[in-house]
């Protein structure tokens, strides 16, 4: 039958903090992965992605880093600001596009 | 403008009754797929297509069919076989992997059991 989708975890950050958002992933042959943030009923928007040759990449205010070893991926954003508050998701892109669980990002005043 | 679109954005299903969600993109993408998400949880995988006339099942399949006859369409049905349907519905197409946004996401559907 149809598994129970767990509920998101959630992360509380002061604005102006920095937030780390962590997800691990289970195929130790993937080799491109992606952050994704996600607004209530909208579909994910494209925040990031690195290579599996990569341990870090940063863009504008968010750095993803990779490890390979513990195959484990977070997502760090500064200065975190209300209007990061979302629901943030890895993906893990082999043969087919899998989401991690995600995280529900809550930014406070 | 190349894009993926969905339809309907909402949708209503009797008990007992099948439904059919469209997904449609003229980005040229091999890969399509649907997904499943429930309020507060995360995006899980019904089917997925790489290439036309070829598709797998994914996570969750049961009590959904889908259909890659087009390489722009992946139409998802969802049955009367699946017995808690109301969700919010995303379809995904990707070309591959390549640096930044290469895939591409619908607005989603939003089906509701009445």
């Amino acid at each position: 039958g149809e598994s129970v989708g767990l509920h998101l975890p959630t992360l509380s950050v002061q604005e102006g903090d920095n937030s780390i958002i962590n997800c691990a992933y289970s195929n130790s042959a993937s080799d491109y992965f992606i952050w994704y943030k996600q607004e209530s009923g909208k579909g994910p928007q494209f925040i990031i992605d690195i290579r599996s040759n990569m341990d870090k990449r940063q863009g504008q205010r968010v750095t993803v880093l990779l490890n390979k070893t513990v195959k484990h991926l977070s997502l760090q954003i500064a200065a975190t600001q209300p209007g990061d508050s979302a629901v943030y998701f890895c993906a893990e892109l082999g043969n087919k596009l899998t989401f991690g669980t995600g995280t529900q990002l809550k930014v406070e005043l | 403008d190349g894009g993926i679109t969905q339809s309907p954005k909402y949708l209503f299903r009797k008990e007992g009754q099948n439904v059919t969600l469209s997904c449609e993109q003229n980005l040229n993408h091999d890969a399509m797929y649907w997904y499943r998400q429930d309020p507060g949880q995360g995006l899980r995988l019904i089917y997925y297509s790489q290439i036309v006339n070829d598709f797998q099942k994914g996570d969750i399949a049961e009590g959904y069919s889908v259909s890659r006859e087009k390489k722009e369409s992946f139409p998802l049905t969802v049955t009367s076989a699946q017995k808690n349907p109301t969700a919010f519905y995303l379809c995904a197409s990707t070309q591959g992997r390549r640096f930044g946004n290469t895939i591409y996401f619908g607005e989603g559907s939003w089906l509701t059991v009445v």
